[in-house]
């Protein structure tokens, strides 16, 4: 069974860093593409950033230069650094699995979500 | 970038009614577009991929169609867990997804 668990989220101040964790069981990271995706509150979803499998990553222009994306593949884990955050930033953050059939792909295994909070 | 718009942003409707919900790009995106519905607290869940497929496990009352810029979401006889908000994906330009606005199905 595949299981995904974000962590580290939590409340900021405008200008703060963080550091989202995704852990993952039941694949391994390194062969999977994966995404973030967040959702602030009463909205709908925001896709954030890419990871290929070889590493190279892809942000959303509202993220881009602030956020980036890494992973760790002996602890088969996701990570999401968020730097200069803003309350526009406010959101729950999940990471998701990109799966493919051909050349078609979709976020098809994800996480519970955490909460970032960015307030003074 | 390609713009999703779904119509109708809410919609309300009874157990066993047949409802459809639709998705417009901006540009063609052949039929790299998925569906996703999420429940209130929970994660969204993949029902269609590329257009029509269903995602393994999800009931056959579901279906998608559509290619080029037009798409629709039908549910043929809703049941009361699938009381949620429904969003379209495109992935014709991976790695950069958008997502459409959502359509919350209510009761």
């Amino acid at each position: 069974e595949v299981q995904l668990l974000e962590t580290g989220g939590g409340l900021i101040q405008p200008g703060g860093s963080l550091r989202l964790s995704c852990a993952v069981s039941g694949l391994t990271v390194s062969s999977n593409h994966m995404s973030w995706v967040r959702q602030a509150p009463g909205k709908g979803l925001e896709w954030v950033s890419f990871i290929y499998t070889d590493g190279n990553t892809h942000y959303a222009d509202s993220v881009k230069g602030r956020f980036t994306g890494s992973r760790d593949d002996a602890k088969n884990t996701l990570f999401l650094q968020m730097n200069s955050l803003t309350p526009e930033d406010t959101a729950v953050y999940y990471c998701a699995t990109v799966g493919g059939r051909d050349s078609y792909s979709y976020c098809d295994f994800w996480g519970q979500g955490t909460q970032v909070t960015v307030s003074s | 970038d390609i713009q999703m718009t779904q119509s109708p942003s809410s919609l309300s409707a009874s157990v066993g009614d047949r409802v459809t919900i639709t998705c417009r790009a901006s540009q063609s995106i052949s039929k790299y577009l998925n569906w996703y519905q999420q429940k209130p607290g929970k994660a969204p869940k993949l029902l269609i991929y590329a257009a029509s497929i269903l995602q393994s496990g999800v009931p056959s009352r579901f279906s998608g169609s559509g290619s080029g810029t037009d798409f629709t979401l039908t549910v043929s006889s809703l049941q009361p867990e699938d009381f949620a908000t429904y969003y379209c994906q495109q992935s014709f330009s991976t790695p950069i997804y958008t997502f459409g606005q959502g359509t919350k199905l209510e009761i």
